[in-house]
């Protein structure tokens, strides 16, 4: 099936600091999103992506959507402590009837 | 407006038990699923159903069964606990053309 690889596992940094992380897929997606899990929360979604090459922005959060379709990534800018959470990036293709393959997850933890 | 309501929020289980986990959606969604999340793993599909009278197997069916009883509510059933179902279980939401998917807050399973 298909498999979607997120790195970095976690990330400890500090206030302040921006944050890059990343997903790669050995198929290709038509549809990519990032979410974000609080703890004891489901995920809520922070960005979706629809078209290879596009850049989108939500506040301090930037998301693009590789151009080959098999990678996207997400980045944080001026992190707060608030940005501690899980960050799960997701991939969709048409066939899946709105089905997402979910990557690993990437911990952010941010010290004050 | 609840959004996407799970019960319980928590249980624990002895090996054989049976148990249902409930789930409803308020925003008139056609489109339901069932996840499961696992430490340091991202959220794996059990099953889902596109649309009310449909269901379908995901990435990991064994184990368990699943009943769109209508629009609203989509249950899972564990018929025989096992320890290797210890896991958070998540039901979400959304339409086949939105590709967001709207979680509930998560139902903590033990089995012992």
């Amino acid at each position: 099936g298909q498999q979607l690889n997120q790195s970095p596992q976690s990330m400890f940094i500090q206030e302040g600091e921006d944050v890059s992380m990343n997903c790669t897929s050995s198929s290709i997606f038509n549809t990519w999103l990032w979410y974000k899990q609080d703890p004891g929360e489901g995920p809520v979604l922070l960005i979706a992506l629809y078209k290879a090459g596009e850049l989108t922005s939500n506040g301090r959060l930037t998301a693009q959507f590789g151009i080959t379709r098999k990678d996207s990534f997400l980045n944080i800018s001026a992190s707060i402590p608030s940005d501690v959470g899980i960050y799960f990036c997701a991939g969709q293709d048409n066939t899946n009837a709105g089905k997402s393959t979910f990557g690993d997850g990437t911990t952010l933890t941010v010290k004050p | 407006n609840a959004g996407v309501t799970q019960t319980p929020k928590f249980q624990v289980l002895k090996t054989g038990q049976s148990m249902t986990l409930q789930c409803a959606q308020d925003m008139n969604h056609n489109s339901m699923y069932w996840y499961r999340q696992d430490p340091g793993m991202g959220l794996r599909l059990i099953y889902y159903s596109a649309s009310e009278g449909t269901t379908d197997k995901g990435e990991v069916p064994n184990g368990y069964n699943v009943s769109r009883l209508n629009k609203r509510e989509f249950s899972l059933r564990l018929e025989s606990a096992a320890p290797s179902q210890t896991s958070v279980y998540f039901c979400a939401s959304g339409t086949v053309m939105n590709t967001e998917a709207f979680f509930g807050q998560g139902t903590r399973l033990t089995v012992v």
